[in-house]
């Protein structure tokens, strides 16, 4: 079975532009969460989707917003680019029923 | 509030020795308790779980967790270190009291010296 794929691996974007980013989860897994890493603040949780529902929030600003697709295909966006943003974002898949994770590589974005 | 606390940023230990990187966490219901670990550059890999049943849990590479309910403790260990366990580990707890939320702990970063 193939693994969490997440495009693009890297990515360098100039501040005040927008990106996207995109996450497959593994086949058969409904559940998408996604994560920021970063090395101060450690993995922060960004947003958690299941059957194209966001079911949970983390605590960041309007700028970021994801959605998931009927194929569980997730996507997240970051409108308005900071320097502070500047991090590895995580993508994971689970099976429905809250069990574990299993994480893509993630995307480097580094913002400049 | 729902946390999750790994009280050492980093834990040192000879190879050979056993190791253990402690997570205790506080929920409002049944917890479901999971370790990750994260190798330099990479993403994160599951390596066990505590949902129910024995509070023992066995997991990848050796690693085994404890699920103690009165210290709401689900400490991670393994008899012997080897250095390629050297890595960033993450405690995280499901609170299945409220709204089912994912929570992480810091990490903590384990160094094994040969």
């Amino acid at each position: 079975k193939a693994g969490v794929t997440q495009t693009p691996r890297y990515l360098i974007k100039t501040r005040g532009q927008q990106v996207t980013l995109s996450c497959s989860p593994i086949s058969g897994h409904r559940s998408v969460s996604w994560y920021q890493q970063t090395p101060g603040q450690g993995l922060q949780f960004l947003f958690e989707y299941f059957s194209e529902t966001q079911r949970n929030k983390g605590n960041f600003p309007g700028r970021f917003s994801g959605r998931q697709f009927s194929n569980s295909r997730s996507e997240m966006n970051v409108s308005t680019l900071e320097l502070g943003d500047s991090a590895l974002y995580l993508c994971a898949s689970s099976l429905p029923g809250f069990y574990e994770q299993y994480f893509g590589p993630g995307t480097r974005l580094t913002v400049t | 509030a729902q946390s999750v606390a790994q009280p050492e940023d980093q834990v040192n230990v000879a190879e050979g020795n056993p190791l253990t990187v402690k997570c205790t966490y506080s929920v409002s219901g049944n917890p479901y308790l999971f370790w990750y670990v994260q190798y330099p550059n990479r993403g994160l890999q599951f390596l066990l779980k505590y949902i129910t049943g024995d509070n023992l849990v066995k997991g990848s590479y050796g690693f085994e967790a404890e699920f103690n309910k009165s210290q709401t403790s689900f400490h991670l260990k393994k008899p012997s270190a080897l250095v390629s366990d050297s890595a960033l580990y993450f405690c995280a707890v499901r609170d299945m009291g409220s709204n089912y939320q994912l929570i992480w702990g810091a990490g903590t970063k384990l160094i094994i010296k040969p």
